[in-house]
């Protein structure tokens, strides 16, 4: 079982939908990052996060340290956000740096 | 500041044809350095990783080497490509909470 798992694996909405995408760790981290991936693209770093939430344009990400649990939002979806997103951590005592393994987003128009 | 460089951003190179890909840190010094491949549709799945220089883990065995000759640069080679090394390879470094992420090198062997 991977340290840091994902949900949904695929996720395909309309435009305009809120989208909910889940991390889960089993390992304490010292921080969680979201990144970005498009299609045939690169990685973007999209937030670092070690405690309550940050917000950037339309993104929104909250981590709950107590349940090992972070979420990223998106607000009023776009195709543009079609997108793999990945969470990953660096692990506390550890020389690792986990992925999880991505969520496939598929906005609609 | 911190930041990590990685390129090529895509590479097209011959079955049999040697590689490196090269990944250089700023701003930060004893990083932890790591290799990641991502073949088509999976996730990232970790090659190297080095805590120092000179000191390289492999996670799989494979067709790949990596050294880190400078406390900030790690590279990532191969003797003798195999279409099997096509995919998707991302350079990351953290040290304590920080990490950053390079774009990644889309390599195609042919």
């Amino acid at each position: 079982k991977n340290e840091v798992e994902q949900s949904p694996q695929n996720l395909t909405a309309q435009e305009g939908e809120f989208i909910t995408i889940n991390c889960s760790y089993s390992v304490g981290i010292s921080a969680l990052h979201w990144l970005q991936q498009h299609p045939g693209g690169g990685i973007v770093s999209l937030f670092m996060l070690s405690s309550g939430k940050k917000k950037h344009g339309r993104l929104i990400a909250t981590i709950n340290i107590q349940e090992k649990h972070s979420s990223l939002h998106i607000t009023a979806s776009h195709p543009r956000d079609s997108a793999v997103y990945i969470c990953a951590a660096p692990l506390w005592g550890a020389q690792k740096l986990v992925f999880g393994q991505g969520t496939r987003l598929t906005i609609n128009p | 500041s911190q930041t990590i460089h990685q390129w090529p951003a895509t590479l097209v190179q011959p079955v049999g044809s040697p590689l490196s890909l090269e990944c250089t840190v700023e701003g930060t010094s004893n990083p932890n350095l790591y290799w990641y491949r991502q073949a088509a549709g999976r996730g990232l799945q970790l090659l190297f990783y080095s805590v120092g220089i000179g000191q390289i883990s492999s996670e799989v065995p494979q067709n790949l080497s990596a050294s880190r000759p400078q406390d900030r640069q790690f590279i990532l080679s191969s003797k003798k490509l195999l279409l099997s090394d096509s995919g998707f390879y991302l350079c990351a470094w953290d040290r304590a909470a920080e990490a950053f992420f390079g774009q990644g090198t889309r390599l195609t062997v042919v």
